[in-house]
């Protein structure tokens, strides 16, 4: 089957360093994302990894190495307005279905 | 430019009624996707749309759940004789084709009495 990975619960403080962490087993790669979703609001796109190594967007960077079916998310000086809910996802690519496999979800709450 | 939106935000409906959910994606967008999310989970994948070819349906939870993409564009999800277990917050998403970056609508909150 496929499936993604993700711790369920993160906690952190302001101003840290967190890492979450995303292991795919799926029977297509070609991509991992990272989505943030805030309560009550709808998910918004944040990176993709397509290839190994470490993508670099401001404070939130990302990696993968697609010999481990492993990516993770790096967010640096962290603000209470990160609190919110991470998602990884796998674009899977049968064919010319471009649908994303989506992971459960990491809700990350930062504290003063 | 406008986002994706959908209507209406909020529907509340007894056990047994049919609703239509509404999605207007991002002008050019081939790709539409419906999910939907129960509180305080993960997404979960009801349907897909691809330009003109044939819809992927294999998210879609029973017969009672159906969905079409006019024109390219708008898409209605419509759900027949509706359970309490279909209250939920139905989300679109609209994206450009590659399947990695979706942008998502506001969602529309279903709460089936």
């Amino acid at each position: 089957g496929q499936s993604l990975e993700q711790p369920s619960e993160v906690t952190a403080v302001e101003g840290a360093i967190v890492q979450i962490n995303c292991t795919y087993q799926t029977s297509g790669f070609y991509g991992l994302s990272w989505y943030q979703q805030h309560d009550g609001g709808a998910p918004t796109f944040l990176s993709y990894n397509a290839l190994d190594g470490l993508e670099e967007t401001g404070r939130f960077s990302s990696f993968l190495s697609r010999s481990d079916s492993y990516g993770y998310l790096l967010l640096q000086e962290l603000q209470m307005k990160d609190s919110a809910s991470y998602f990884c996802a796998v674009r899977d690519h049968s064919g010319n279905n471009r649908k994303l496999i989506w992971g459960l979800g990491t809700s990350l709450a930062v504290n003063p | 430019g406008a986002g994706v939106s959908q209507s209406p935000s909020n529907k509340v409906t007894e056990k047994g009624k049919d609703v239509e959910l509404r999605c207007d994606p991002i002008s050019g967008h081939t790709a539409l996707y419906w999910y939907r999310q129960s509180l305080g989970q993960g997404l979960e994948f009801l349907i897909y749309f691809q330009g003109n070819s044939a819809p992927d349906k294999s998210g879609l939870p029973s017969d009672r759940f159906s969905a079409e993409r006019t024109g390219g564009s708008v898409s209605t999800l419509t759900i027949q004789r509706t359970q309490q277990e279909d209250s939920a917050v139905y989300l679109c998403a609209s994206g450009g084709g590659s399947g990695y970056e979706q942008y998502f609508g506001p969602g529309t909150r279903l709460t089936v009495t």
